[in-house]
């Protein structure tokens, strides 16, 4: 089956560093990824829509400038939290679509967690 | 709005108990709906979705329009069962909504 990992698992920062998370999609080429972030106990909220090759699209609220969103190939996009702050420890979960996807089958990866300090 | 409802937070049931998972939808086109599920320290992955009508695992769900609603059931629960559910809704920019998720716990 489809697989999509991110790097790393966890990461611990300090307040006002960047941290880069990868999401690759292993075993097929996706055209489509999607970044979410996921609070303790709680739902996925949607913050961005990575499609290759072009600039990502961010939900209401999501501040693009934090959160800059590259996804140079059909295998990888990544996520870059910039000037991280504790309130930016989260759950930060991809999810990415094959090119010849069924309608809306979106393959997740496994998360990483992020904590500032 | 676009929105998805899960009404519980959390649901307790003993094994070989039915189980009926409740979500609830708003959406002004036609939605097409699916069920994700995570089980402990693993990845969302997906369930089933309405446009396929199929049983996984036991557990079926039926779209019912008039009620807004797709709740996942299945008529005897087992402890593996136990994990997060969540009810998501793909609108037509191809973006995932997800409920906030309902917790089954499955008691021996």
């Amino acid at each position: 089956g489809a697989v999509v990992s991110q790097h790393p698992s966890w990461v611990i920062c300090k307040s006002g560093t960047s941290v880069k998370i990868e999401c690759r999609s292993l075993d097929f080429q996706a055209t489509t990824m999607f970044w979410y972030r996921q609070f303790p106990k709680q739902s996925l909220m949607l913050m961005a829509t990575s499609n290759e090759g072009s600039k990502a699209t961010y939900e209401q609220g999501v501040e693009k400038d934090k959160f800059l969103i590259n996804h140079a190939s059909l295998t990888l996009s990544t996520l870059t939290v910039t000037s991280a702050h504790p309130e930016d420890s989260s759950f930060y979960i991809c999810s990415a679509r094959a090119q010849a996807a069924d309608f809306g089958e979106q393959y997740f990866g496994p998360g990483t967690r992020l904590t500032v300090t | 709005a676009q929105r998805v409802t899960q009404p519980e937070k959390l649901l307790s049931v003993f094994k070989g108990a039915p189980v009926e998972l409740k979500c609830n939808y708003s959406y002004s086109g036609s939605p097409e709906l699916f069920w994700y599920v995570q089980y402990s320290r693993q990845r969302l992955q997906l369930l089933l979705r309405h446009i396929s009508r199929e049983s996984i695992k036991g557990f079926t769900a039926d779209l019912n329009k008039g009620e807004t609603s797709f709740h996942l059931k299945k008529p005897f629960a087992q402890e593996e069962d136990s994990a997060m559910y969540y009810c998501a809704l793909e609108n037509q920019g191809g973006k995932l909504i997800f409920g906030q998720g309902t917790e089954l716990s499955v008691k021996p």
